[in-house]
């Protein structure tokens, strides 16, 4: 499985923007870029993927460098609730499995 | 989207006994579900994949004896936990497999603890 590497943990300021980056060097033309969120006690959350493409939704954004072997997700606002573990995961068109990696452990404050 | 529901969300049973917990697709056919196990301050780890109408794919070091999995239906996976032991404790999750280009879905988790 080609892995990712992202920050244990990052900070943030409420109502600031926060960047959360994720390399994936070996990552294969037909890898999705999948990100997920878990809060406390809950089951993981998803947030956005894409394949080339920056990619919005209405939680968040992902920008995917050209080359594909980074992204990042954007969230544009961060609010208390955005506290959690961010999961950055490749998902392969023929490897239908997500192997979740550590995470980052994104901290809001006040 | 869709709707993952798990059942239920915490349990606790004593140590030799069984324990099931369930994972409905409520809005939609589900041919193939995931359950993963995570300990605390640790990510999740696969355990098996449940293939409606088949028998389930394990993943290494998992004992299929011990976590029988059930998917008898396109809405329903079930896993049980045979005969429990303390270091079964763990945070039980559920999801679809939603295809590489769509969102996976995921239950809200089962906390079980063996006493």
């Amino acid at each position: 499985d080609a892995k990712t590497t992202q920050p244990n943990s990052m900070e943030s300021n409420e109502e600031e923007p926060v960047h959360l980056p994720c390399n994936h060097s070996t990552i294969s033309g037909t890898d999705y870029i999948h990100w997920y969120r878990q809060l406390p006690s809950q089951g993981p959350e998803y947030v956005i993927h894409g394949l080339t493409s920056n990619v919005n939704n209405r939680m968040a954004s992902l920008a995917i460098a050209e080359d594909r072997k980074s992204s990042t997700l954007i969230l544009h606002r961060a609010t208390l609730r955005d506290a959690a573990v961010y999961y950055c995961i490749l998902r392969g068109g023929s490897n239908y499995k997500l192997t979740f990696g550590k995470g980052t452990l994104l901290t809001v404050n006040p | 989207g869709a709707v993952v529901s798990q059942h239920p969300s915490w349990v606790i049973c004593k140590s030799g006994t069984s324990v099931k917990i369930e994972c409905r697709s409520l809005d939609f056919q589900a041919t193939t579900m995931f359950w993963y196990r995570q300990f605390p301050k640790q990510s999740l780890m696969l355990m098996a994949t449940s293939n409606e109408g088949s028998k389930a794919t394990y993943e290494q070091g998992v004992e299929k004896d011990k976590f029988l999995i059930n998917h008898a239906s396109l809405t329903l996976s079930t896993l049980t936990v045979t005969s429990a032991h303390p270091e079964d404790s763990s945070f039980y999750i559920c999801s679809d497999d939603a295809g590489p280009n769509y969102g996976y879905t995921f239950g809200s988790g089962t906390r079980l603890t063996v006493v």
